[in-house]
C-alpha cells in the first residue's frame, strides 16, 4: 500500500538529547513537510522540503533540523536546543502544484522528561 | 498575513441532525481553502479544497463546505451527521504563494456526534 510511515509511533528522552523521528514516504512525492501539533494549536509548520538536498525553514525550525538525501526520506531531528520539544510531530507529503492535497503520516508522540 | 480561525473549540450535535463547523479566513489575494480530518493519535486526513468556481465544494464521507466571499467564511457542513464524524476538523489556508503545500492551520474544532 502506497503512504507515509512514521516511527516510532511514542518516544520518551531525557532532557539535553537529541532525537531523531524518521519520515519514508512511497508516493512518489517530491514535496515533504513536518508538522508540530500542540492542543489547542493546531499545526505549525517545521521544515519543508520540495526537491532532494533541498529544504527551507518553516514557522517554528529553531531547535530543529532535517536532511532530505533521498526522495523517499525526510528525517526531523530535534536538538537539545529546542526549549519545549514534548509534541506530536507530523510528516506529510505532496506533490508539487500550487495547491497540493498533502497526505499525512500517522504521527509521532515525544516526550522529555 | 494569512489566517484561519475556527471560533469554536467544540461543536456538539445529536447523530442524524445537521452540522457545521465554523472557519474564517483573512489572506490577501486569492484564498486557498482546505478541511482536514483528525482522529484521535493519527495523522490528518483530507476532506475537500476550494480554489476557485462553485461555492459549494463537495468532499470525502458527505462533507462538503460554503465560501462566502463577503463574510471571508469556509464553513464545513454535513446534512445529517454520524456518530463515526466525532473527531478534530482542521480548516486551513494555503501560505503565501507559488507551488507550495505550505499551509497555515486554525487551532482546530473537536465535533462530538451523540447517539
Amino acid at each position: 500500500d502506497g503512504g507515509i510511515t512514521q516511527s516510532p509511533k511514542y518516544l520518551f528522552r531525557k532532557e539535553g538529547q537529541n532525537v531523531t523521528l524518521s519520515c519514508e514516504q512511497n508516493l512518489n512525492h517530491d514535496a515533504m513537510y513536518w508538522y508540530r501539533q500542540d492542543p489547542g494549536q493546531g499545526l505549525r509548520l517545521i521544515y519543508y522540503s520540495q526537491i532532494v538536498n533541498d529544504f527551507q525553514k518553516g514557522d517554528i525550525a529553531e531547535g530543529y533540523s532535517v536532511s532530505r538525501e533521498k526522495k523517499e526520506s525526510f528525517p526531523l531531528t530535534v536538538t537539545s536546543a529546542q526549549k519545549n520539544p514534548t509534541a506530536f510531530y507530523l510528516c506529510a507529503s505532496s506533490i508539487v502544484e500550487s495547491t497540493p492535497r498533502l497526505f499525512f503520516g500517522e504521527g509521532s508522540r515525544l516526550t522529555v522528561l | 498575513a494569512q489566517s484561519v480561525a475556527q471560533p469554536e473549540d467544540q461543536v456538539n450535535v445529536a447523530e442524524g441532525n445537521p452540522l457545521t463547523v465554523k472557519c474564517t479566513y483573512s489572506v490577501s489575494g486569492n484564498p486557498y481553502l482546505f478541511w482536514y480530518v483528525q482522529y484521535p493519535n493519527r495523522g490528518l486526513q483530507f476532506l475537500l479544497k476550494y480554489i476557485t468556481g462553485d461555492n459549494l465544494v463537495k468532499g470525502s464521507y458527505g462533507f462538503e463546505a460554503e465560501f462566502n466571499k463577503s463574510q471571508t467564511s469556509f464553513h464545513l457542513k454535513k446534512p445529517s451527521a454520524l456518530v463515526s464524524d466525532s473527531a478534530l476538523y482542521f480548516c486551513a489556508v494555503r501560505d503565501g504563494s507559488g507551488n507550495t503545500g505550505k499551509l497555515i492551520f486554525g487551532q482546530g474544532t473537536t465535533l462530538q456526534v451523540k447517539p
